[in-house]
């Protein structure tokens, strides 16, 4: 089975569109992710979510939005799509506690045409 | 701020070749901890090691070896004997703090292993 899965794993879009793209982990894991990885391959955090609490907020547009429905499941919606949305979003989680590693999704594709 | 340089942008070597990947850090914290990921041109992140910053012993695991020296703010990552398969961009991340709430990226290095 899969521990972090994200869904769909690519998708493509036109400008202007909202899309969401879903997360779910079966770790039982606290805390959940979702980076941004650029064409240059840098990997930048959005958010984080601490049972069901927003812990990190980085300075993303706020047409980006995390949805946590339970602990299991971080989702991300964008508003509005741009062009420079597009990127490789990966979903993550980990355990609460110190040392602990970080379990990433797939990554999910976005391009926004 | 908790930042990681990793200066080398790309690597090429050719096979059997050894082969380090520098990870510089900069942390005001004293607890904090350390991490490698690979992404193979699959484009998945694989978890590789993490080391905390109390523990400086060196590790070895096949032929992966990192590291660790405090004095110099490094955690360095070699490959002995590297091969085809390890072609992938490799990332360093920091994380500060007990309960690591974040974790912090390199900007990665391309490894190219050439037959």
């Amino acid at each position: 089975d899969t521990a972090v899965s994200q869904t769909p794993k690519y998708l493509v879009t036109q400008m202007g569109n909202d899309k969401s793209i879903k997360c779910e982990q079966n770790l039982g894991h606290d805390t959940m992710y979702w980076y941004k990885q650029d064409s240059k391959k840098f990997l930048k955090i959005m958010f984080s979510y601490n049972n069901k609490e927003l812990i990190i907020n980085e300075t993303v547009p706020n047409r980006f939005s995390p949805k946590s429905p339970d602990k299991a499941h971080l989702n991300l919606h964008i508003n509005s799509l741009e062009l420079g949305d597009s990127a490789v979003y990966f979903c993550a989680s980990r355990p609460t506690g110190p040392g602990y590693g970080y379990t990433f999704g797939s990554g999910t594709r976005l391009t926004v045409v | 701020a908790q930042k990681v340089t990793q200066a080398q942008t790309e690597i090429s070597v050719v096979e059997k070749e050894d082969v380090t990947l520098d990870c510089v850090y900069e942390t005001r914290d004293t607890t904090y901890y350390l991490f490698w990921y690979k992404q193979p041109p699959s484009g998945e992140l694989v978890f590789l090691i993490r080391r905390n910053s109390f523990d400086e012993q060196n590790e070895i695991s096949g032929r992966y070896s990192w590291n660790f020296q405090k004095s110099t703010s490094s955690f360095n990552f070699t490959i002995t004997a590297s091969q085809v398969v390890d072609s992938a961009v490799y990332f360093c991340a920091l994380s500060e703090g007990y309960n690591n709430n974040d974790m912090r990226f390199g900007a990665g290095t391309r490894l190219t292993v050439k037959p």
